[in-house]
């Protein structure tokens, strides 16, 4: 089956610019999530959807990221402006649920993109 | 609340070596565990998974690890480190209540030399 895609791969910017990214999630998959990855970091959840709501953005910067998911399918975060320290890899993931009570099953395992290096100069 | 700790954020083994990953986690509730591993430019990619159905799981290349509750670890080993398993390698704890809430350790660069 086809993986998530992500793009653009890379992108540079200078500060204050705006920038996009997009992701395509695994067909079917009702669960997405965004993560911001600095350098010599772990993952960091900005934000989760479960189909086109938003369960869980308590880490994203609201007041200059958004993303969306409209239709439930693919879904695009944007930073405006950008700043020196958004400089990242941004990685998308999807997973067949994402929720439930109690363990995590097989379908909650998540899948990611290859990620978009952002580079803010 | 719930939050995982690699000890370590380097390892560097021989080839044909074993290779231990460290990993202890904190949780509220029964956790759910995952490692999984990153090399350079590619998506990140699941090792294997716990979810209380055996303590001794198995992974994909060799690797497992062992959910050990009392001393809240789930380490990663594998008996024979091959060139291709240098990347970097994230524990993962998850932990489903309403929805699937996920936290990342900061990860561990593992240098295998020939």
């Amino acid at each position: 089956e086809a993986g998530v895609a992500q793009s653009p791969r890379y992108k540079i910017i200078e500060k204050r610019q705006s920038v996009a990214f997009w992701c395509n999630p695994i067909s079917g998959h009702a669960t997405l999530y965004w993560y911001q990855q600095i350098l010599g970091q772990g993952p960091k959840l900005l934000i989760q959807f479960q189909n086109n709501g938003v369960v869980d953005d308590s880490q994203l910067p609201k007041d200059r990221f958004s993303a969306e998911r409209l239709k439930g399918v693919d879904s695009t975060l944007k930073i405006q402006p950008a700043k020196l320290e958004d400089s990242a890899v941004y990685l998308c993931a999807s997973s067949l649920k994402g929720f439930g009570q109690g363990e995590v099953g097989y379908e909650n395992i998540q899948y990611f993109g290859a990620g978009t290096r952002l580079s803010v100069l | 609340a719930q939050s995982v700790t690699q000890l370590d954020s380097h390892v560097s083994v021989s080839e044909g070596t074993p290779v231990l990953l460290r990993c202890n986690y904190s949780s509220s509730y029964s956790p759910s565990l995952f490692w999984y591993v990153q090399h350079p430019n590619k998506g990140l990619q699941l090792l294997l998974k716990y979810t209380s159905a055996a303590t001794l799981v198995k992974g994909i290349n060799g690797f497992e690890a062992e959910f050990k509750k009392s001393e809240t670890s789930f380490h990663l080993t594998k008996p024979s480190a091959h060139m291709s398993d240098a990347a970097e390698y994230f524990c993962v704890v998850s932990y489903s209540g309403g929805y699937q809430k996920v936290t990342f350790g900061t990860g561990t660069k593992l240098q295998v030399i020939p």
